[in-house]
């Protein structure tokens, strides 16, 4: 069975920390890893990942997979009130011809300024 | 553009009620998802559709049923509601394997069955 742990469940972190959330993956046939945020509604696309030691970046966000180890990372720098959200990581896999994503339990990130 | 809606935005359901969730999307993807979101249980794969005309069980699909007469529409029927399936439900969809895998949600459904 295809599983996704991401740790910590839950951050509190004063304004201007920098903090890494970490997601590791049992997944066959992996194909890709996402990170999404959600705030108070639906979950919002931040990075797609498919190969090792690349990394992603927008703005104060960044990622890193490493298929070797099975994990991947997301930082944020100089985090704001703005970064407070729940953080999702999810493994896609493809089986008999179909495309699935499975998600972890989410990082709830709170920022107090 | 919308991208995805879906609708209602929130319902109280009664019991042995049906009801249909419905969703749909304006950019053309040809893979839709629905989801079940609940607390300490993360997001849930109910059922998807590959493209129209085809649909397919995820990970929790009892008690719901689904059908893709088109690319746009992907709707979500409860047959008989109980109240284990109260949750918020998200829509999604991507381009499909090999095209495009980043799936894109909708605003979600909150229901409660009493």
């Amino acid at each position: 069975e295809d599983k996704v742990v991401q740790s910590p469940l839950s951050l509190v972190v004063h304004e201007g920390d920098t903090v890494t959330l970490n997601c590791s993956y049992e997944v066959t046939n992996f194909r890709s890893l996402l990170w999404y945020k959600q705030e108070k509604k639906a979950p919002t696309f931040l990075f797609m990942l498919t190969s090792s030691g690349i990394e992603k970046k927008s703005g104060r966000l960044s990622s890193i997979l490493d298929k070797k180890e099975l994990f991947s990372i997301l930082n944020i720098t100089a985090t704001q009130t703005g970064d407070s959200a729940i953080y999702l990581c999810a493994v896609g896999n493809s089986g008999a011809g179909s495309y699935q994503l499975t998600f972890g339990k989410g990082t709830k990130l709170s920022v107090i300024p | 553009t919308a991208g995805i809606t879906q609708a209602p935005t929130s319902q109280i359901l009664a019991a042995g009620r049906s009801m249909t969730l419905r969703c749909t999307q304006d950019m053309r993807h040809n893979a839709m998802y629905w989801y079940r979101q609940d607390l300490g249980l993360g997001l849930r794969l109910i059922h998807y559709s590959n493209t129209a005309g085809t649909t397919g069980k995820g990970e929790v699909p009892d008690g719901y049923s689904v059908s893709r007469a088109n690319t746009d529409d992907f709707p979500l029927t409860l047959a008989s509601a109980v109240p284990s399936q109260t949750s918020v439900y998200f829509c999604a969809s991507s381009q499909g394997a090999g095209r495009g895998e980043t799936q894109y949600f909708g605003p979600g459904t909150r229901l409660l069955v009493l």
